[in-house]
């Protein structure tokens, strides 16, 4: 089956510094894409969502990555902070379909004071 | 503005037994949908409801349903727990089911199987 998945489990930073969460993707019919932000006990947290007639988009510290050549995104947030401390999940919709996210296994991120 | 609360928060049940697990959509939205998040699996869809109908379904066997009301609170229902449905059920709300709108989760119930 189709399946969206990240290049690594857990991702350790230092405060301040930038960090930068990656993503594959398998469905060449996905034509969106959104990263959600997870923090324990609470459920995911929309962060920023790009389409694929683009390949950048930029939020609030935050920038989306999109190379549909070989089918990989990748989330940068600007200058660290503790709070960004969380699972960072990755999830794509195909064209043509209901809306149905197929969401990536998520990366740890942890930010090192 | 509330957000998507789901009831209850913790529930524990042993193999055979059903469960219900209630979401109340954020106001104003009318679009539900649920996910199942387990260590191994990761988020898997569940189903999709708008104005009371389901609009899509996940893999995932008859055990499971749901169902939406005129107010556009929803329940989802596992019937004959299995130790594998132990996991954290995530309701998630948006406007309309257009493929852009922004999904906003709940909290989620935490069921343990037993």
């Amino acid at each position: 089956g189709e399946s969206v998945g990240l290049h690594l489990p857990t991702l350790s930073v230092q405060e301040g510094d930038n960090s930068i969460i990656n993503c594959a993707y398998s469905n060449s019919a996905s034509d969106y894409f959104i990263w959600y932000k997870q923090e324990s006990g609470k459920g995911p947290q929309f962060i920023i969502d790009i389409r694929s007639n683009m390949d950048k988009r930029q939020g609030q510290r935050v920038t989306v990555l999109l190379n549909k050549t070989v089918k990989h995104l990748s989330l940068q947030i600007a200058a660290t902070q503790p709070g960004d401390s969380a699972v960072y999940f990755c999830a794509d919709v195909f064209s043509g379909s209901a809306r149905q996210l197929t969401f990536g296994s998520g990366t740890q991120l942890t930010v090192l004071p | 503005k509330a957000g998507v609360t789901q009831t209850p928060r913790y529930l524990i049940k042993t193999r055979g037994q059903q469960v219900t697990l209630s979401c109340s959509p954020i106001s104003g939205h009318r679009s539900v949908s649920w996910y199942q998040q387990t260590p191994g699996q990761g988020l898997q869809f569940l189903f999709e409801y708008f104005s009371e109908t389901q609009r899509n379904k996940g893999n995932f066997p008859g055990r499971f349903s749901g169902r939406q009301f005129s107010n556009s609170r929803s329940e989802m229902n596992v019937s004959t727990l299995e130790l594998g449905d132990s996991a954290l059920y995530l309701c998630a709300s948006s406007l309309t089911p257009g493929r852009d709108e922004k999904l906003f989760f709940g909290s989620g119930t935490q069921l343990s199987v037993l």
